[in-house]
């Protein structure tokens, strides 16, 4: 089955500070979708992004479907950005990375 | 209701009883996916229901799991026997059109 490979493992940052979290694919798949989790454990839908490149606020991402990789951007990170980041494809089943765990220092 | 709800959000119960976890997806979504996340660690796929279709059930760690869902809406994760590695987070998910929306999770304890 595909794999999915997210980089780095942890990040740790300065509030202010930008930051970029990768999603590698190892085949063709048909949508990838950017989550958070937030410290109390909830599942947040940040991009739905088969391709392409969208924004909302201090956060945008851009997936190269033909390269098989997808990007998110923080920027000005904030302390409430803190927790951890899934990207997901789809195949035949939804397949989660493993994350990004993002820690956010005043 | 506006999103996914699950229910209970906390359960312990004691090993080798069952337990009943509950999945209220969103009206109108007609996928539903099961997630266990044991603390710290990603998301592990464990079931997929899709329409009228018979559900993949590729994820289930063993034959103490099981799941149904009726009407194609609410959605039962059964685990019999229960033993200490099933304590995690039990997450579910509805889609509409490739997005996956998650309930909050039910915490399973087994003591």
């Amino acid at each position: 089955g595909i794999q999915v490979e997210q980089s780095p493992p942890d990040l740790i940052l300065q509030e202010g500070a930008n930051s970029t979290l990768r999603c590698n694919f190892s085949d063709s798949v048909n949508n990838l979708q950017w989550f958070h989790q937030n410290p109390w454990g909830q599942l947040i839908n940040l991009f739905y992004i088969p391709s392409g490149t969208k924004q909302n606020g201090r956060l945008s991402a851009t997936t190269v479907a033909t390269e098989r990789y997808s990007l998110l951007y923080i920027s000005s990170s904030q302390t409430t950005d803190s927790g951890v980041y899934f990207c997901a494809v789809r195949d035949d089943k939804i397949i989660f990375g493993k994350g990004t765990r993002l820690h956010i220092l005043p | 209701g506006a999103g996914v709800s699950q229910s209970p959000s906390n359960k312990v119960t004691e090993k080798g009883k069952d337990v009943e976890l509950r999945c209220d997806p969103i009206s109108g979504h007609t996928a539903l996916y099961w997630y266990r996340q044991s603390l710290g660690q990603g998301l592990e796929f464990l079931i997929y229901f899709q329409g009228n279709s018979a559900p993949d059930k590729s994820g289930l760690p063993s034959d103490r799991f099981s799941a149904e869902r009726t009407g194609g809406s609410v959605s039962t994760l059964t685990i019999q026997r229960t033993q200490q590695e099933d304590s995690a987070v039990y997450l579910c998910a509805s889609t509409h059109s490739y997005e996956q929306y998650f309930g909050p999770g039910t915490r399973l304890t087994v003591t």
